[in-house]
């Protein structure tokens, strides 16, 4: 069945670093992919988004790549903040399911100072 | 433009007890969704709405009821609340179905069932 994962839970790293978060997806059916960023007590709010005939789109400190022979999908931040600090989603479009996006179950990304 | 409002914040209710969740979104967007969040399992897709006047099942929607009578507002409605429908419900808005534009969420309304 279709499902979207991240790989891992929480994410801490070092402020000032670059920051990888992964997402796997297993329907290659899937067309638009969007990152999620939800603070807390907040409601997840768009970050970036990529469109499967897209390998790579960038936009300000971000960067989403697209691989989509392995299904496999990534949010890079560059020089991380404090600010940076949330839970980022990715989720997808399911092809033939109208209107549905798709959520994985999150990844906690930890700034340090 | 405040985007997508939700009413109330929070809210508590005792079992069997009916309650209405308000949502409203001034970018004049056709669609609206409601979603549920609960620990560890992200975001589910609970009803959604392609139109004024039109509603549709989402992945987990025993238990709600929504309706959507103008286009700027989206009501979730629960009959008869259980303790299993503790969460934090989420509203999002978009201009087309998803694959073509993005959802906006509210803020978010935190429900406790007793």
């Amino acid at each position: 069945g279709e499902s979207v994962g991240l790989h891992l839970p929480t994410l801490s790293v070092q402020e000032g670093d670059n920051s990888i978060i992964n997402c796997a997806y297993s329907n290659s059916a899937s067309d638009y992919f969007i990152w999620y960023k939800q603070e807390s007590g907040k409601g997840p709010q768009f970050i970036i988004d990529i469109r499967s005939n897209m390998d790579k789109r960038q936009g300000q400190r971000v960067t989403v790549l697209l691989n989509k022979t392995v299904k496999h999908l990534s949010l890079q931040i560059a020089a991380t903040q404090p600010g940076d600090s949330a839970v980022y989603f990715c989720a997808e479009t399911v092809s033939g399911n109208t209107g549905k996006l798709i959520f994985g179950q999150g990844t906690t990304l930890q700034v340090k100072p | 433009n405040a985007g997508v409002t939700q009413t109330p914040k929070f809210r508590v209710l005792k079992t069997g007890q009916s309650m209405t969740l308000l949502c409203a979104q001034d970018m004049n967007h056709e669609y609206m969704y409601w979603y549920r969040q609960d620990p560890g399992m992200g975001l589910r897709l609970i009803h959604y709405s392609v139109g004024e006047g039109t509603t549709a099942k989402g992945e987990v929607p025993d238990g709600y009821n929504v309706s959507r009578l103008k286009k700027q507002n989206f009501l979730l409605g629960l009959e008869s609340a259980a303790p299993s429908q503790t969460s934090v419900y989420f509203c999002a808005s978009s201009y087309s179905l998803a694959g073509g534009e993005t959802q906006y969420f509210g803020p978010g309304t935190r429900l406790l069932v007793l």
